[in-house]
């Protein structure tokens, strides 16, 4: 147990439904981040919240969308996705923001677009 | 943006020390050198960060050259359970948040 959880573990979904990914952290961090993991590809950041205020968007498609109510949960929800948007969506969450901080990884949720 | 560069996979033997590679030859001043670690169905789990010369801790040691273009994960007489993607990442102070992630290391141990 890293103190971080993500739900669901797995979703399949068609490339006109909604839903959202929910990720949670008992650590009291700052920061919480969401990655795409794609086979055999670097980790790719995807959006940074610091203090509940979102600080990176990396040029994500709009059909992702994050969203932080408090510092300890996040959310991506998802609309119209496309059958490469299949992946491991890590959340991970840090003391601070930043490539100096620690960071804690929940377990994933596997997304398949079909 | 510092690029990384780890090699795809190794293969070592229980007992042995293991070190991997990793190649970040833009790094900037005030980046850091973190190491992740992975096994299938979990997310990274960090195992040591440093920012220049060597960095030991009681599962690992960080072996960073002067000019830090580079980076050096030395895992001491590994087991089975070592087996493992390993990560490399390159990242600033806070503030900035240009992340820099490794495409890992596919480390296999026999018995």
């Amino acid at each position: 147990e890293t103190g971080v959880t993500q739900t669901p573990r797995h979703l399949v979904m068609g490339m006109t439904n909604k839903k959202s990914l929910k990720c949670e952290q008992h650590l009291g961090h700052n920061a919480m981040y969401w990655y795409k993991q794609s086979a055999k590809k670097p980790l790719e950041l995807m959006f940074v919240y610091s203090l509940e205020e979102r600080v990176e968007n990396n040029s994500v498609p709009s059909r992702f969308s994050p969203e932080c109510p408090n510092s300890s949960h996040l959310f991506l929800h998802l609309h119209t996705l496309q059958p490469e948007d299949s992946a491991l969506y890590l959340c991970a969450s840090s003391q601070l923001a930043g490539g100096r901080a620690e960071q804690f990884f929940g377990p994933g949720t596997r997304l398949t677009v079909l | 943006l510092a690029k990384t560069t780890q090699p795809i996979s190794m293969d070592s033997y229980e007992g042995q020390e293991v070190n991997i590679t990793c190649s970040h030859n833009n790094i900037a001043t005030n980046d850091y050198i973190t190491w992740y670690q992975q096994f299938p169905s979990q997310g990274p789990r960090f195992i040591i960060q440093g920012y220049k010369t060597k960095v030991t801790n009681e599962v690992a040691s960080l072996f960073i050259p002067a000019d830090r273009k580079s980076s050096t994960l030395s895992l001491p007489r590994v087991s089975l359970s070592d087996t493992a993607v390993y990560y490399c990442l390159v990242g600033m102070t806070v503030g900035n948040y240009q992340l820099i992630w490794g495409a890992g290391t596919k480390l296999i141990i026999k018995p």
